[in-house]
């Protein structure tokens, strides 16, 4: 069985300032990893993924995680946020079954202050 | 750029009612998935649903709960009964054989 934990439940911050949010996860499997976003009242957008390859791994809008297989994390971090940054992020894994089902983190709210 | 879709975007119901949630996946996507997420609490997988039939189900699956594919388009999830409970945001979400998944924008239940 996997889990994901997300070890801030909310992150204030203001403008400009950088930002982690921080995941842990537990698998006993080789894992693909996931960071979706969940803007208010929308549902949740891919912000990012580690699949392979290169263990950090970017978005387009600044944001990059970092794949540690010897810590079993993946936080997300962002240099300079903005306030359209404010959103509930999601951690979430997949793996050991071929049909990929998802699980979740309890979320962390990013609430960035002007 | 194609995405899913689910509708309707909000439900009410009476407890121990039926309710159809719909979803239109990614045309050329082959595993598809329901989510929930109850207000204040983490997303939960229900269901996955590959080559018409059920893959994988969570222990919230019951036999109050069914999914169905009767068109080649549509993705419905069922709720035979509904409970209090039962009140959640449901996602559906769909994918290639890649990894990736997406999701749709959800339905917001509320069983009264």
């Amino acid at each position: 069985a996997q889990s994901v934990t997300q070890l801030d439940s909310q992150v204030p911050v203001f403008e400009e300032a950088p930002v982690e949010l921080r995941c842990n996860y537990s698998s006993s499997v080789s894992v693909y990893l996931f960071w979706y976003v969940q803007y208010p009242n929308q549902g949740l957008q891919l912000l990012l993924k580690y699949l392979s390859g290169s263990t950090l791994v970017e978005s387009i809008n600044g944001f990059e995680a970092e794949f540690n297989k010897s810590q079993t994390s993946f936080h997300l971090r962002k240099p300079s946020v903005h306030i359209s940054d404010t959103a509930e992020y999601f951690c979430a894994v997949a793996g050991g079954t071929s049909y990929g089902k998802l699980t979740f983190g309890q979320g962390t709210i990013l609430t960035v202050h002007p | 750029e194609p995405e899913v879709t689910q509708t309707p975007s909000h439900q009410v119901t009476q407890m121990g009612q039926e309710v159809i949630l719909r979803c239109v996946p990614i045309s050329n996507h082959l595993y598809f998935y329901w989510y929930r997420q109850i207000l204040g609490q983490k997303v939960e997988f229900l269901v996955s649903f590959y080559n018409n039939e059920i893959s994988e189900k969570s222990e919230i699956f019951d036999d109050q709960f069914s999914v169905e594919r009767p068109d080649g388009s549509n993705f419905t999830l069922k709720i035979r009964s509904t409970k209090l409970e039962d009140s959640a945001m449901y996602f559906c979400a769909s994918r290639t054989d890649q990894e990736t998944q997406y999701f749709g924008p959800g339905t917001r239940l509320l069983v009264l």
